[in-house]
C-alpha cells in the first residue's frame, strides 16, 4: 500500500494568514492526488484533484501543487470558515489511501 | 444536484452483518464509479473498495484490510450502491460514506454518512 504521511497534524493561524499543508506519498504517484476539507458533523468536501486542479465552486484562495512523492495544499487569506480538518489521498494506485489529516484552527 | 443518501447503520454485535444501502440521484448512476469510505470518530478516512460503472462491467476493488468480509454491489435500476459487511468486529465501528467517484479516480461527492457501531 501506498503510505500518505501528512503534516502537521494540527495548525493554528490568524485570519489573513497564508497556511501551507505538506503530504508525502511513499512513493510516486504522478499527481493522482486529491484535498478534502472536512468540517465537524459533516462530510469531506473536494477542493483539489490531480494535486493542483480547483474542484468547481471552491474558493481560489486554494491551491495544490507538487510532484513525485510531494505535495502541498496552500490557502491564502484564511478565512473563519476555512476552519476545518484537511485530508490529502492518493488515488494513483489501489488501495486508495488517505494521510492522517490536518486539523486547522484560528489563533 | 447531487445527492447520496445512506442507510442501514446502527448497532450490531460482533461476528453479525449489516447491509448499507446508499441512494444516488442527480446524475446518471451507470456512468459513474462508486465508491464506500469510512471514518472511526476523530480519525482519517479509509477506503473500502470502489465499484465500476457499466462502460467498465461494474468489477470492483477492495482494500485487502476489508476483502473478504464486505462487498460492494449496485442497483442500476433504483440508483442504489449497496455495502454487505459480515463477521463484523470492533474495530469497524466508524461512520460509513459513500461517494461518487469522477473519472474513475477521485471520490468528488460525499454523502452524509451513517453509523455503524459494533459492540456487544
Amino acid at each position: 500500500d501506498i503510505q500518505m504521511t501528512q503534516s502537521p497534524a494540527s495548525l493554528s493561524a490568524s485570519l489573513g494568514e497564508t497556511v501551507t499543508i505538506e503530504c508525502r506519498a511513499s512513493e510516486d504517484i504522478y499527481n493522482g492526488l486529491a484535498w478534502y476539507q472536512q468540517k465537524p458533523g459533516k462530510s469531506p468536501q473536494l477542493l483539489i484533484y490531480n494535486a493542483n486542479s480547483l474542484h468547481t465552486g471552491v474558493p481560489s484562495r486554494f491551491s495544490g501543487s507538487g510532484s513525485g512523492t510531494q505535495y502541498s495544499l496552500k490557502i491564502n487569506s484564511l478565512q473563519s470558515e476555512d476552519v476545518a480538518s484537511y485530508f490529502c489521498q492518493q488515488y494513483y494506485d489501489y488501495p486508495w489511501t488517505f494521510g492522517g489529516g490536518t486539523k486547522l484552527e484560528l489563533k | 444536484e447531487v445527492k447520496l443518501l445512506e442507510s442501514g447503520g446502527g448497532l450490531v454485535q460482533p461476528g453479525g452483518s449489516l447491509r448499507l444501502s446508499c441512494a444516488a440521484s442527480g446524475f446518471t448512476f451507470t456512468d459513474f464509479y462508486m465508491s464506500w469510505i469510512r471514518q472511526p470518530p476523530g480519525k482519517a478516512p479509509e477506503w473500502l473498495g470502489v465499484i465500476r460503472n457499466k462502460a467498465n462491467g461494474y468489477t470492483t476493488e477492495y482494500n485487502p484490510s476489508v476483502k473478504g468480509r464486505f462487498t460492494i454491489s449496485r442497483d442500476n435500476t433504483q440508483n442504489i450502491l449497496y455495502l454487505q459487511m459480515n463477521t463484523l468486529r470492533a474495530e469497524d465501528t466508524a461512520i460509513y460514506y459513500c461517494a461518487r467517484v469522477l473519472y474513475g479516480s477521485y471520490p468528488d461527492y460525499w454523502g452524509q454518512g451513517v453509523m455503524v457501531t459494533v459492540s456487544s
